[in-house]
């Protein structure tokens, strides 16, 4: 069974800063997906970005990038010139290729300071 | 706009009484899910139904139960045994099984016990 691992229970970065979340997974599959989700005070579950193991190109969007090491089985969430809205609890998640079912790990709370 | 529909957001379970969490999509997908979260943990998966008639078992799955009559609709019943419901759920979509494209989600149930 796949899991994931977020180490970092709570992280702060003031205002503009950049911070980079930690995630970690394990599977025995050659071929996946994983997600980072926001999820703010509102408790909304939000897409923040996707990457597909096959393709080599780390994702980007906006502000958001990440660092995926296939072979460390590894894929960190970097968030530049952050933002007070950026507060949330941040959570990664793995989807096998041939399946629709996602496995989360626990959660980073992300707090931006002003 | 198309969306994920939760209701009631908050709900309140008396001892040995079954509830029921509603959840409707207008998004014509085909893939619904039930998550459960816990303070400090992940997203846990309750039951996924991939086509309408038609559901699995997720990871916890005991002391719950789901009909899948509709395609936009997936209620999830909170039966007496579950022993300890007081969690926050959320209900999820995606296009269909094989597209594996992210899932979106409704904005959530709070159910505590009086």
């Amino acid at each position: 069974a796949q899991t994931v691992t977020q180490s970092q229970p709570e992280m702060s970065v003031q205002e503009a800063e950049t911070v980079t979340l930690s995630c970690t997974y394990d599977t025995s599959e050659s071929n996946y997906y994983l997600f980072w989700y926001k999820q703010p005070p509102s408790r909304q579950m939000i897409l923040v970005i996707r990457q597909e193991a096959y393709k080599q190109q780390n994702a980007t969007e906006n502000r958001f990038s990440v660092n995926f090491q296939k072979a460390a089985k590894s894929f960190s969430l970097k968030i530049s010139d952050s933002q007070l809205g950026d507060t949330a609890m941040y959570f990664c998640a793995f989807m096998s290729f041939y399946g629709n079912k996602l496995v989360f790990g626990a959660g980073t709370i992300l707090r931006v300071k002003s | 706009d198309g969306g994920i529909t939760q209701s009631p957001k908050y709900l309140f379970r008396k001892e040995g009484q079954n509830v029921t969490l509603s959840c409707e999509q207008n998004l014509n997908h085909d893939a619904m899910y039930w998550y459960r979260q816990d303070p400090g943990q992940g997203l846990r998966l309750i039951y996924y139904s991939q086509i309408v008639n038609d559901f699995q078992k997720g990871d916890i799955a005991e002391g719950y139960s789901v009909s899948r009559e509709k395609k936009e609709s997936f209620p999830l019943t909170v039966t007496s045994a579950q022993k300890n419901p007081t969690a926050f759920y959320l209900c999820a979509s995606s296009p269909d099984r094989l597209s594996n494209q992210p899932q979106h989600f409704g904005d959530g149930t709070r159910l505590s016990i009086l």
